[in-house]
């Protein structure tokens, strides 16, 4: 059983629409959430993190967490074709380190 | 200044050598990871250090084994590579235990030929 799901995508959007991404996770014990933004062959760069349930916005990033629902979002406002990249969302709640989603390529059309 | 950094950037290598790969983090940080992530872009948790102290070893071949000599470092030594460990392999700190908002290199594409 994979303990977090995510779309691979790809997603592609025109320039300027709100794009939503989403993954789910199955272990209740998951207490802190993050998202990555993976530019090809660069390092996952950490873009928002929230921990346990609720909302946090960062600029054109918000960043939801529903733990009943074991759910994570992450909307971005006015996407730019620079926002093209892979999203990462990944999950932790103890010493384990972190469980990542596979990614979704997301592509912006100017 | 560079966060985590990880050298080589590339490795090429034939099947049975060994190879090592270096990580280094100024930022304080107590825990360090090492994450491979496949041609699938799937990114998954190998070792993680605190302290200097494994804390998570995943299932991993025995002929990958990391090092700590410090809590600034960890580096990964590869025994008798294998076509199938070709694929980019990620460095990364925290400050705590748990993975909590951990930072990454830049990644070490390693290809086995």
């Amino acid at each position: 059983q994979k303990e977090v799901e995510q779309d691979p995508g790809p997603l592609s959007v025109p320039e300027g629409a709100i794009v939503s991404l989403n993954c789910t996770y199955s272990n209740s014990a998951f207490q802190y959430f993050m998202w990555y933004r993976q530019y090809s062959r660069k390092g996952p760069e950490l873009l928002m993190y929230t921990y346990s349930s609720g909302n946090k916005e960062d600029g054109r990033f918000t960043a939801q967490v529903d733990k009943s629902s074991k759910y994570i979002s992450l909307f971005i406002r006015d996407s730019q074709p620079s926002d093209s990249a892979t999203y990462l969302c990944a999950s932790g709640g103890g010493a384990d380190g972190l469980t990542f989603g596979k990614g979704t390529h997301l592509i912006i059309q100017p | 200044d560079t966060a985590v950094s990880q050298t080589p950037k590339y490795l090429v290598t034939q099947m049975g050598n060994d190879k090592s790969i270096k990580c280094e983090q100024n930022l304080g940080h107590d825990t360090m990871y090492w994450y491979k992530q496949d041609s699938k872009k799937f990114l998954k948790i190998m070792f993680s250090y605190n302290n200097k102290e494994l804390i998570i070893n995943e299932t991993v071949p025995n002929r990958f084994s990391p090092k700590s000599p410090d809590k600034a470092h960890l580096n990964l030594h590869i025994n008798s590579l294998e076509l199938g460990d070709s694929a980019v392999y990620f460095c990364a700190s925290s400050l705590y235990r748990g993975g909590t908002e951990a930072f990454f290199g830049q990644g070490t594409r390693l290809t086995v030929v």
